[in-house]
């Protein structure tokens, strides 16, 4: 089975931090998505890779910046948090195929004070 | 606004009976996935239909596809207290990005 492990399962940061969120994968996707969940809005994609040291914006990238320097792992950063930014996020990881599922992480639940 | 747009918001359900979530989207697909998510974990695929087919099985469930109305449903039969999570559609129209709902939260009662 895959296995998509994020770093913290609940996280409390102060406004102005640079928070780093850390996802690895164990399949050897080529694919790795940043996305945060916030009641009544879904599921919104924040940035994702498709490949090594390979980024592209998703729907909501001000704020962030992201990082793929290996292939099994996917870091989503805050370069300086803000309130706005306490949600769940969720990171994600598919093959090479755009029919292939989505395997998700647990999320990580960030708070930011 | 969100391309796929699952109705109801919340639906609760006596256990054995069955539970029906509605997709509306907006554009054109490639195909369309739904997910479950349980309470504090991640989304977990169900099942996936693709844009030329009609209806898919896969155990309790059965999902539609109606490309001319651009909806789905997913129907869980003979539901069990474990079905109890949130239901979400997500549909591609590209090669890289799948757009998700807001979800349904489906309770089962005892």
């Amino acid at each position: 089975d895959v296995k998509v492990t994020q770093s913290s399962r609940y996280l409390v940061k102060r406004t102005g931090e640079k928070v780093f969120l850390e996802c690895v994968q164990d399949m050897d996707h080529e694919n790795m998505f940043w996305y945060r969940q916030d009641p009544g809005l879904g599921l919104r994609l924040i940035y994702f890779s498709y490949d090594v040291k390979m980024k592209e914006k998703g729907d909501i990238p001000e704020g962030y910046s992201v990082s793929r320097e290996k292939k099994e792992r996917f870091s989503l950063i805050l370069e300086s948090a803000s309130t706005n930014q306490t949600s769940m996020y969720l990171c994600a990881s598919r093959g090479q195929y755009s029919n292939q599922p989505q395997h998700f992480g647990d999320g990580t639940r960030l708070s930011i004070l | 606004s969100q391309q796929g747009e699952e109705d109801p918001q919340a639906l609760s359900i006596q256990e054995g009976e069955n539970a029906t979530m509605n997709c509306s989207y907006k554009t054109s697909i490639n195909n369309l996935q739904w997910y479950r998510q349980n309470s504090g974990r991640g989304l977990v695929h169900l099942i996936l239909i693709r844009s030329n087919e009609r209806e898919k099985h896969s155990g309790r469930l059965r999902v539609t596809l109606d490309t001319s109305k651009k909806s789905s449903s997913l129907l869980i039969t003979a539901s069990r207290a474990a079905d109890t999570a949130s239901y979400f559609c997500a549909t591609r129209s590209s090669a890289s990005k799948i757009i998700f709902g807001s979800g349904t939260r489906l309770s089962i009662r005892p």
